[in-house]
């Protein structure tokens, strides 16, 4: 069975950093692509950021481009989101999902989330 | 690219036919997907290259569509098929879009 467990969330004053992490399990961790999600309070979803397989794709929504970075430890079968210079509109739920394929596609599997919340 | 669904609202009662449609502003190939969440639940993956059917999903779920205008269609309302339903487009990692999303509930 398919497990995403994501954690690192929590609150933060505007400006300061958090590390999101994803603990995969249940796949072969190494041969899918990967994603963070959100989905900030009463709101649609929005895709953060994605990774190939094999870490050689990385994309991000232009919101978070030079502030967050996605990787992936194939060997630790975890997926990360550092997140730097948070904003108050980076308040939301952050899901971790599994792509159906290496390279991107569509979102096979979802952690429940770990929620950010970025205020004074 | 950006996809905006429609209706946003739906209302529909148990055994109804209903579609919703996705439009691309340019084409995505068949890179669409569409999902179903309920409240205080992640999403739940429903089709995927536009018509295929997630191992899974009931039957009743299809989707269609390609270029720049897409349809789910649910052909006779359950009541576990009441929630907010989105589509998404893969377009390399140049970006990957989410509509706005079509709530359906019970009238």
């Amino acid at each position: 069975e398919v497990q995403l467990v994501e954690s690192g969330g929590g609150l933060v004053q505007p400006g300061r950093s958090l590390r999101l992490s994803c603990a995969a399990s249940g796949f072969t961790f190494d041969a899918y692509a990967m994603h963070w999600v959100r989905q900030a309070p009463g709101k649609g979803l929005e895709w953060v950021s994605g990774i190939s397989y094999n870490s050689a794709n990385i994309g991000y929504v232009d919101s978070v481009k030079g502030r967050f970075t996605i990787s992936r430890d194939n060997a630790k079968n975890s997926l990360y989101l550092q997140m730097n210079s948070l904003r108050n509109e980076d308040t939301a739920l952050y899901y971790c999902a599994k792509d159906i394929g290496s390279y991107g596609d569509a979102f096979e599997n979802w952690g429940q989330g770990t929620m950010v919340t970025v205020s004074s | 690219i950006q996809l905006t669904q429609s209706p946003s609202f739906l209302s529909a009662s148990v055994g109804d036919r209903v579609t919703i449609t996705c439009r691309a502003s340019q084409g995505v190939s068949f890179y669409l997907a569409w999902y179903q969440q309920k409240p205080g639940k992640a999403p739940k993956l429903l089709i995927y290259a536009a018509s295929t059917l997630q191992t899974g999903v009931p039957s009743r779920f299809s989707g269609s569509g390609s270029g720049t205008e897409f349809t789910l269609t649910v052909s006779s309302l359950q009541p576990e098929d009441f929630a907010t339903y989105y589509c998404q487009q893969f377009n390399s990692y140049l970006g990957v879009t989410f509509g706005q999303g079509t709530r359906l509930e019970i009238k």
